[in-house]
């Protein structure tokens, strides 16, 4: 039962324009949510969270915002640069430590 | 680089083995987490280790095992392997104070022929 869904299995973009990432979930006991990015061949980088007590956090050219009500969150990474193109996964947890994460969401970003 | 690392990067068998995996965490991280990264199932927790003691479990088979040392690197001990045991397999960590924030080692890729 995947409880943490990234739909857009891809996305691309132009270099210096905006990223928007989507994430949905179906567990309301989730209070943390977590964006990483992953290279081929390396484990997950922590990236940016927010508390469920916020809805909206920035750091640097990332910023999280989160709609609890609709079960919703999104990553923009403002401007977007060559180095940005990873994989990028949501990831959730319920007080428990436990991270259910998202399939992925492939971006490409074009010169 | 996170700070965790994991050994072997790759590990190559047969079924019916059993092979460790071993991470040691970020310097004073004292939780340890296993994921495992298949290409069906995504990232999945398998277990959650605090100083030692077991702290939650996922959806773990029962032929994994796994601990947390005094020295608080921990293993994964999978036994009787089979061919879909193969996949990557994550170590992470966490402080004491930012238990949410976890930081994730490399990797092991694990096939099993």
């Amino acid at each position: 039962d995947q409880q943490v869904k990234q739909n857009s299995p891809s996305l691309s973009v132009q270099e210096g324009r905006i990223s928007i990432l989507n994430c949905d979930y179906t567990n309301s006991m989730f209070d943390y949510f977590l964006w990483y990015k992953k290279y081929p061949a390396e484990g997950p980088t922590f990236l940016i969270s927010i508390s469920s007590i916020k809805d909206k956090n920035e750091d640097g050219r990332f910023t999280v915002f989160l709609n609890k009500s609709a079960k919703h969150l999104s990553l923009h990474i403002v401007p977007s640069q060559p180095g940005d193109s990873a994989v990028y996964f949501c990831a959730a947890s319920a007080n428990d430590y436990k991270l259910s994460f998202g399939a992925g969401t492939t971006v490409t970003v074009r010169a | 680089d996170s700070g965790v690392t994991q050994t072997p990067k790759h590990l190559i068998t047969a079924t019916g083995q059993r092979v460790t995996l071993r991470c040691s965490p970020r310097s004073g991280d004292l939780s340890v987490y296993w994921y495992q990264q298949s290409l069906d199932q995504g990232l999945q927790f398998l277990i959650h280790y605090y100083n030692g003691e077991e702290r939650a479990k996922g959806n773990i088979l029962e032929r994994f095992s796994a601990q947390q040392f005094p020295d608080l690197h921990s293993e994964l001990n999978l036994s009787s392997l089979e061919l879909g045991d193969s996949a990557l397999y994550f170590c992470a960590s966490s402080s004491r104070t930012d238990q949410e924030t976890q930081y994730f080692g490399p990797g092991t890729r694990l096939l099993v022929l």
